[in-house]
């Protein structure tokens, strides 16, 4: 079981808006630390899609947005395009024992 | 070009030891932490271990700690995983890392590698 704690799947019809969210805790969003969010196109390595909460990398398009708020995070993508599919983890890092990064259970977006 | 290429994955016998390597190209190796991120078959993205520019700060997750010890050669450009005393619990694919800063406690994971596969087992 995750430390963050993604939907398993959510899914859209081309156009629409999709979100997914990222429910952490205290010792972790709560926290305040940053939530980062990965991008995994079948059989490929993830891709940083947003840092620092709510910023995108260069290249990304400005279809994706993330918010954060008390112990919970969203992805939000607008104007859904086929190659949207993928998987979608969220990340945060989280102080409780040693202290380590945490990622959510992961999201795939079915476009339909 | 910018990237990242992991090797040294394999299969390997429950209880002995592997070593990961990882070659960087395209950018200023020292001047950035660097991450160890393995996904099992089928599963989502477990962190492993993190190291700082200079190597002064370094992380684990419970999960492999006092098993697994990460290391860089700045000199060589490269990041090494050593994992000592493996399980069928540490079959996965193994990503190589790059973080957004110099450290490895904070700021995004922007570069991955395509990955090494690591397959534990009898």
């Amino acid at each position: 079981q995750s430390v963050l704690t993604q939907p398993p799947s959510v899914s859209g019809a081309p156009g629409q808006r999709v979100t997914i969210s990222c429910t952490g805790s205290s010792s972790n969003i709560g926290a305040g630390y940053d939530v980062h969010w990965y991008q995994q196109l079948p059989g490929t390595a993830p891709k940083l899609l947003i840092y620092g909460n709510n910023n995108r990398p260069s290249g990304v398009p400005d279809r994706f947005s993330g918010s954060k708020s008390g112990t919970s995070a969203s992805l939000a993508i607008t104007g859904l395009q086929a190659e949207d599919e993928a998987g979608y983890f969220c990340q945060s890092y989280d102080s409780s024992l040693s202290g380590s990064w945490v990622f959510g259970g992961g999201t795939q977006l079915t476009v339909l | 070009e910018v990237q990242l290429v992991e090797s040294g994955g394999g299969l390997v016998q429950p209880g002995r030891s592997l070593t990961l390597s990882c070659a960087a190209s395209g950018f200023t190796f020292d001047d950035y932490g660097m991450h160890w991120v393995r996904q099992a078959p089928g599963k989502g993205l477990e962190w492993v271990s993190g190291i700082s520019w200079n190597s002064g700060s370094i992380g684990y997750a419970d999960s492999v700690k006092g098993r697994f010890t990460i290391s860089r050669a700045n000199a060589k450009n490269s990041l090494y995983l050593q994992m000592n005393s493996l399980g069928p619990e540490d079959t996965a694919l193994y990503y190589c890392v790059k973080n957004m800063g110099s450290s490895w406690l904070d700021d995004g994971f922007d570069l991955w590698g395509q990955g090494t596969r690591v397959t534990v087992s009898s």
